[in-house]
């Protein structure tokens, strides 16, 4: 079984300022995880994915998380927002193929001028 | 390369009316799946395929039908439309490592905007 939750339904930061998406998994087994963008009315972008490599995954457009097993958590962020980085956020996991991805509810960044 | 294409990107349906939605994908991936996603909510898998033959049940599967005759192909059938089934389907495929890690990524499709009225 395996299951994501993401901490925050919405996050709000100031262009320039760092984000921090919060997200933390359960999973029977040895899991990839991935962080993937979706802007509005578009389809589902990946950012960054990690499979067991290296803890800290750097992604696209600047972003990167850690895997950290002790805590059950793989965090987003990013060192300086931009107002492009307005979307939306899953956090998903997946530590089987024929169970799928497993999506979290999703946090809505939303960066302020 | 085209990754996943889904067809077609809008469709309004009568209620008891039916449709197939239909999903190539051009990476000889074994793996294909069938998502729909509900306003703010993640995706919930809906069917999946491991190959071309085997198709099983993801957590959303009532009211859907699948099929996967060749590797590229796995169209989502809708056979009695309702409203609850307005929603934006994504499909997907998948990679494995075959090693036994699971280290493998997903290629999306655009996704299928339906809405049921």
């Amino acid at each position: 079984a395996q299951s994501v939750t993401q901490l925050d339904s919405h996050v709000s930061v100031s262009e320039g300022t760092p984000v921090l998406l919060r997200c933390n998994y359960s999973s029977s087994y040895s899991p990839s995880l991935f962080w993937y963008v979706q802007h509005p009315n578009k389809g589902l972008q990946l950012l960054l994915k990690y499979t067991s490599a290296a803890t800290l995954v750097k992604g696209i457009n600047g972003f990167e998380a850690e895997f950290k097993k002790s805590e059950t958590s793989f965090h987003l962020t990013k060192p300086s927002a931009h107002m492009s980085d307005a979307a939306e956020y899953f956090c998903v996991v997946s530590a089987d193929p024929r169970d799928g991805l497993t999506f979290g509810k999703g946090t809505h960044l939303i960066i302020q001028p | 390369n085209a990754g996943v294409t889904q067809t077609p990107k809008f469709r309004i349906l009568k209620i008891g009316q039916s449709m197939t939605l239909q999903c190539t994908q051009d990476m000889n991936h074994n793996y294909m799946y069938w998502y729909r996603q509900d306003p703010g909510m993640g995706l919930k898998l809906i069917y999946y395929s491991v190959g071309a033959g085997i198709t099983d049940k993801g957590e959303v599967p009532n009211g859907y039908n699948v099929s996967r005759s060749t590797t590229e192909d796995f169209p989502l059938r809708l056979e009695l439309a309702a409203p609850s089934q307005t929603s934006v389907y994504f499909c997907a495929s998948s990679e494995t490592s075959g090693t036994g890690g699971y280290r493998y990524g997903y290629t999306f499709g655009s996704g299928t905007r339906l809405t049921v009225v």
